[in-house]
């Protein structure tokens, strides 16, 4: 099974900054059947990148995905107060399915 | 618009079976399979299998394989995920989520079940 790598674990961060989030894959993910999710506490996950660099519906701009093969990337360009959250990493390619371990991005 | 909604809250003791349903709608529900993921506490979210709504075949991790069973019913647009003999390890939150072209999940997850498993 493919094995999701993610890092920082935790990002602590200001409104306004910058954040980048980094997923790593054991093997390669053809097509960039590559996702991100974010996760609040109580809630179900939100899809916000699909095919590693596809935002999702409603999803807004200062989101952005890049990367191929093993390594992938999650920008949040300015970060707003409701981004504070749990970011998930998840590959489509192989089956099982598999999700990365997340990275807080913390205030 | 779509909407997943899931049974309500579960508890078990070990050994028992537990089965979740999730019942569809704002859309065809034969068109779309339905995956199930799974969030226990502090883990990671992992991945169960799924059920091509259409023709009702499956595909299962092979983690649960021999211990989840996920069928549906097309006439009520739901779908059910039942897992037996289970162990407190299996206490989680359980998803349905609509699935999206190949295996890709989209945005459309249910609220969730939290199946706790307590002697």
């Amino acid at each position: 099974e493919i094995v999701l790598t993610q890092s920082p674990g935790t990002l602590s961060l200001s409104p306004g900054e910058r954040a980048t989030l980094s997923c790593r894959a054991s093997q390669s993910v053809s097509s960039s059947y590559l996702a991100w999710f974010q996760q609040k506490p109580g809630q179900a996950p939100r899809l916000l990148i699909y095919g590693a660099s596809s935002r999702a519906t409603g999803i807004p701009d200062r989101f952005s995905g890049s990367g191929s093969g093993t390594d992938f990337t999650l920008t949040i360009s300015r970060l707003e107060p409701e981004d504070f959250a749990l970011y998930y990493c998840q590959q489509y390619s192989n089956s099982p399915l598999t999700f990365g371990g997340g990275t807080k991005v913390e205030i | 618009q779509v909407q997943l909604v899931q049974s309500g809250a579960e508890v078990k003791k070990p050994g028992a079976s537990v089965k979740v349903s999730c019942k569809a709608s704002g859309y065809t529900f034969t068109s779309y399979a339905i995956h199930w993921v799974r969030q226990a506490p502090g883990q990671r979210l992992e991945w169960m299998g799924w059920i091509n709504a259409g023709n009702g075949n499956t595909k299962y991790s092979q983690k649960f394989q021999g211990r989840v069973t996920i069928t549906r019913n097309t006439t009520a647009s739901t779908a059910y995920m039942e897992l037996s003999s289970l162990r407190s390890e299996d206490t989680a939150i359980y998803y349905c989520v609509r699935g999206g072209s190949g295996q890709q999940l989209t945005g459309d997850w249910g609220q969730g079940t939290l199946v706790t498993v307590s002697s």
